[in-house]
């Protein structure tokens, strides 16, 4: 059975704290994502990565970093966290070969 | 910008089909037609995609237009398990592709 893991379900993090959401999958897939979603916007992309240390800004990467430094593990890194990124993040990968994607079940981060 | 045009929201009753609409009328002649769900509280999962032809699985239906600008998501008898967000999105289902979501359709069904 394939596995998108998110490190955290739920996480409450403090204004300007550096926070980081862990995504590890299982499945030898090459491209990973992190997603946004917030009621009303649907998921926005945040940043994705095809490959071991590449990266490729999505659709709002304002605000964000990430690190691939395996392929099975791709993180997404908040500087200084502000109240506006108070969200639910989704982490997902696909193959080369076969872009259904595989999603984690989320982190709802609080920012307060 | 998800390149496709889906209602914000649908009901239907519960044990009747339910077809799903979706415009993609800038698809190139490459792009796939992918669909997803997403139920409450998980993370979206794939349902069904197709490039020409309609397609059948255990889970639904997916009918394409033949200028492919338009496609139908077909849930045969809708359960009260089939309340979820849907999402058509289109991909070149291979390579390193930027995969962009929009914000779907809100299916409600009444019991």
């Amino acid at each position: 059975d394939v596995k998108v893991t998110q490190s955290s379900r739920y996480l409450v993090k403090r204004t300007g704290e550096k926070v980081f959401l862990e995504c590890v999958q299982d499945m030898d897939h090459e491209n990973m994502f992190w997603y946004r979603q917030d009621p009303g916007l649907g998921l926005r992309l945040i940043y994705f990565s095809y490959d071991v240390k590449m990266k490729e800004k999505g659709d709002i990467p304002e605000g964000y970093s990430v690190s691939r430094e395996k392929k099975e593990r791709f993180s997404l890194i908040l500087e200084s966290a502000s109240t506006n990124q108070t969200s639910m993040y989704l982490c997902a990968t696909t193959s080369y070969m076969n872009t259904e994607a595989f999603f984690g079940q989320g982190t709802r981060l609080t920012v307060v | 910008d998800a390149k496709t045009t889906q209602p914000n929201s649908m009901e239907s009753n519960e044990e009747e089909p339910v077809h799903l609409p979706c415009n993609h009328s800038t698809i190139s002649g490459t792009d796939y037609i992918h669909w997803y769900r997403q139920l409450p509280s998980q993370g979206p999962e794939y349902v069904i995609h197709g490039l020409t032809s309609n397609v059948n699985n255990r889970m639904a239906s997916l009918a394409i237009a033949e200028d492919r600008k338009s496609s139908t998501l077909i849930l045969h008898r809708a359960t009260l398990r089939d309340a979820a967000v849907y999402y058509c999105i289109r991909d070149t289902n291979f390579g390193n592709e930027k995969l962009t979501f929009g914000t779907g359709t809100r299916l409600t069904i009444i019991p």
